[in-house]
């Protein structure tokens, strides 16, 4: 088993639904992170969060340290969402290097 | 800013020949990362390197190299390579400690004939 599970691998949305990906992980960790890879190109981190919830523009991230779950919430999806999600958790490797986990991504389309 | 800056974008190679990835980074951070993304799997740890002078293996580390040239720059070297070495190669760098944000380099897309 994974220590870092996504789900759902594929999601089709049409522009304006509300969209949900879960992360679920099974170990210790300092920080759970977000990030979004568009097709053919590099990673951005979107949020890295330890406890409760954020937002950004219509991006929201919550987490349960306890349940050792995360969500991503998109509001009022649009086509440029467009992108795979990875879900990814740090932590601590050796000394005082961190590393990160990751999940397999969630791949997402929002059609018109 | 830069930010994270890897070359090259592209490359094929073919079995047996070697090359060296390039990486550097302006944020003066003092933790730096190579990672493997692979079809179907997460990405993946090949080496990283906690502070200048120091690396150490990550989860994939076989058949690669690297050297922290300096602090701003990281290198992954394949000595051999293997078509099982076909990926995209990620470079990553962030602040020392198990709280802090990962900045990504473009990657390089690697081929092994």
């Amino acid at each position: 088993k994974n220590e870092v599970e996504q789900s759902p691998q594929n999601l089709t949305a049409q522009e304006g639904e509300f969209i949900t990906i879960n992360c679920s992980y099974s170990v210790g960790i300092s920080a759970l992170h977000w990030l979004q890879q568009h097709p053919g190109g590099g990673i951005v981190s979107l949020f890295m969060l330890s406890s409760g919830k954020k937002k950004h523009g219509r991006l929201i991230a919550t987490i349960n340290i306890q349940e050792k779950h995360s969500s991503l919430h998109i509001t009022a999806s649009h086509p440029r969402d467009s992108a795979v999600y990875i879900c990814a958790v740090s932590t601590r490797y050796t000394g005082t290097a961190s590393k990160l986990t990751f999940g397999t991504g969630t791949r997402l389309q929002v059609t018109l | 800013n830069a930010g994270v800056t890897q070359t090259p974008k592209f490359q094929v190679l073919k079995t047996g020949q070697s090359m060296t990835l390039q990486c550097a980074q302006d944020m003066n951070h003092n933790s730096m990362y190579w990672y493997r993304q692979d079809p179907g799997m997460g990405l993946r740890l090949i080496y990283y390197s906690a502070s200048e002078g120091t690396t150490d293996k990550g989860e994939v580390p076989n058949g690669y190299n690297v050297s922290r040239l300096n602090k701003r720059e990281f290198s992954l070297r394949l000595e051999s390579a293997a078509p099982s070495q076909t990926s995209v190669y990620f470079c990553a760098s962030s602040e020392q400690g198990g709280y802090n944000e990962q900045f990504f380099g473009p990657g390089t897309r690697l081929t092994v004939l």
